[in-house]
């Protein structure tokens, strides 16, 4: 089957870093997404790694181990506008699978 | 266009009724998707179009739910006799092919079945 695991929701302090999890089991793998989305809105793209190893794109990096099926979004110098849910979704050919999501609260 | 387009933004209907949603690609997208988001949900696949063919309908929940694609460009998902269950923000995103290019969402239709 085809599973992707996020936590629910993480609180975590303005200027802090904080660290969102994905874990997934699927049946093919080409790739894996983060996406940003805002209450109300649209996601959109934050990162994609198909390779082992780290991204970083300024505050943000996402990290992918494909022999342990596990992937972070890295999110630092957190600013109250970081609030939003964070998607984790992974391609096995062409559609993605999505997490359901973790809901980010930055407190300031 | 410079992104995509989704019409109408909200939509209010009663149950039974039917639905039409509409999606306009960006320009030069070949693949089209649409999901479906339940208030506090993930996104969940409905349909992926490959130019006008749709190679994959796994995600369409019922018979009630249909989708076409004109060419490479506008795509219509429609929902017949509505249920409240079909309440939803439904979500159509774009991409250059089918395989691992990121997609560009459009900011959705919020559907209400009252």
């Amino acid at each position: 089957g085809q599973n992707i695991d996020q936590p629910t929701e993480m609180t975590a302090t303005e200027g802090a870093i904080v660290q969102i999890n994905c874990t997934y089991q699927t049946s093919g793998f080409n790739g894996l997404f983060w996406y940003q989305q805002h209450a109300g809105e649209a996601p959109t793209f934050l990162s994609y790694n198909v390779l082992d190893g780290l991204e970083e794109k300024g505050r943000f990096s996402s990290f992918l181990s494909r022999s342990k099926g596990y992937s972070y979004l890295l999110l630092k110098e957190l600013q109250m506008k970081d609030s939003a849910s964070y998607l984790c979704a992974v391609t096995g050919t062409y559609k993605y699978i999505f997490g359901t999501g973790t809901r980010l609260k930055v407190l300031a | 266009g410079a992104g995509v387009s989704q019409s109408p933004s909200n939509k209010v209907t009663e149950k039974g009724k039917d639905v039409e949603l509409r999606c306009d690609p960006i320009s030069g997208h070949t693949a089209l998707y649409w999901y479906r988001q339940r208030l506090g949900q993930g996104l969940e696949f409905l349909i992926y179009f490959q130019g006008n063919s749709a190679p994959d309908k796994s995600g369409l929940p019922s018979d009630r739910f249909s989708a076409e694609r004109t060419g490479e460009s506008v795509s219509t998902l429609t929902i017949q006799r509505t249920q409240q269950e079909d309440s939803a923000v439904y979500l159509c995103a774009s991409s250059k092919t089918g395989e691992g290019y990121g997609y560009t969402f459009g900011s959705g239709t919020r559907l209400t079945v009252v």
